[in-house]
């Protein structure tokens, strides 16, 4: 059981250019979450899905756009890249309905905008 | 005000010692209080997490939430160096999508 896995586990990219942070989970997780990570700093949630087809915005969401055509994956994208999205990126999932279910975090995606 | 507050650290003890963790919160909706322990370059893992007001206890570790005064507690007895790691607090808000509000976290550091 894979749990939430992210891909790439480290990038470097230019100015301007576009990027996608994939994440899947293959636990039938309904609920999933963007966050980001900046030393000092707690996770902010960017986005957040309730199921295939619904999004909705977080608490910093600017520069970046989220899809989830299926249940399993939720990618993030960047379209500019600026230096203030250099930071540490986590997706998480939980099965919502269930009780009260903690959120399962992947493992990050480190992200440096040069 | 910010959501949550954590001290941020760093926290350094010796090996055996008790260690305490706080947090305070402004949102007094929050019900559910989630501990996340986070190892260099990994994910946050729950560590435990507790209802409303009140202790819970698992194994060496026993949280506390004091609702009246909005205060989170993380208690680590006979801390072992393998409990070397970043502690976040993180109410949750049981309305919406079940969001979590961390802290900062607080680092650990205990010295064999």
């Amino acid at each position: 059981n894979a749990g939430v896995t992210q891909t790439p586990k480290f990038r470097i990219l230019k100015i301007g250019q576009s990027m996608t942070l994939q994440c899947t989970q293959d636990m039938n997780h309904n609920y999933m979450y963007w966050y980001r990570q900046d030393p000092g700093m707690g996770l902010k949630l960017i986005y957040y899905s309730v199921g295939a087809g619904i999004t909705d915005k977080g608490e910093v969401p600017n520069g970046y756009n989220v899809s989830r055509s299926t249940t399993e994956d939720f990618p993030l994208r960047l379209e500019l890249a600026a230096p203030s999205q250099t930071s540490v990126y986590f997706c998480a999932s939980i099965r919502r309905g269930e009780g009260n279910q903690p959120q399962h975090f992947g493992d990050g995606t480190r992200l440096s905008i040069l | 005000q910010k959501e949550v507050e954590q001290d941020p650290g760093p926290l350094s003890v010796p090996e055996g010692a008790i260690v305490s963790l706080n947090c305070t919160y402004s949102n007094s909706a929050f019900q559910y209080f989630m501990w996340y322990r986070q190892y260099s370059r990994k994910g946050p893992e729950l560590l435990m997490y507790t209802y409303s007001s009140g202790n819970k206890e698992d194994g060496r570790f026993t949280a506390q939430v004091d609702k009246s005064s909005k205060y989170i507690s993380l208690f680590i007895r006979d801390s072992q160096p393998s409990d070397s790691a970043t502690y976040l607090c993180a109410p949750q808000d049981q309305t919406g999508a079940n969001n979590l509000f961390f802290g900062t976290g607080t680092r650990l550091t205990v010295i064999p």
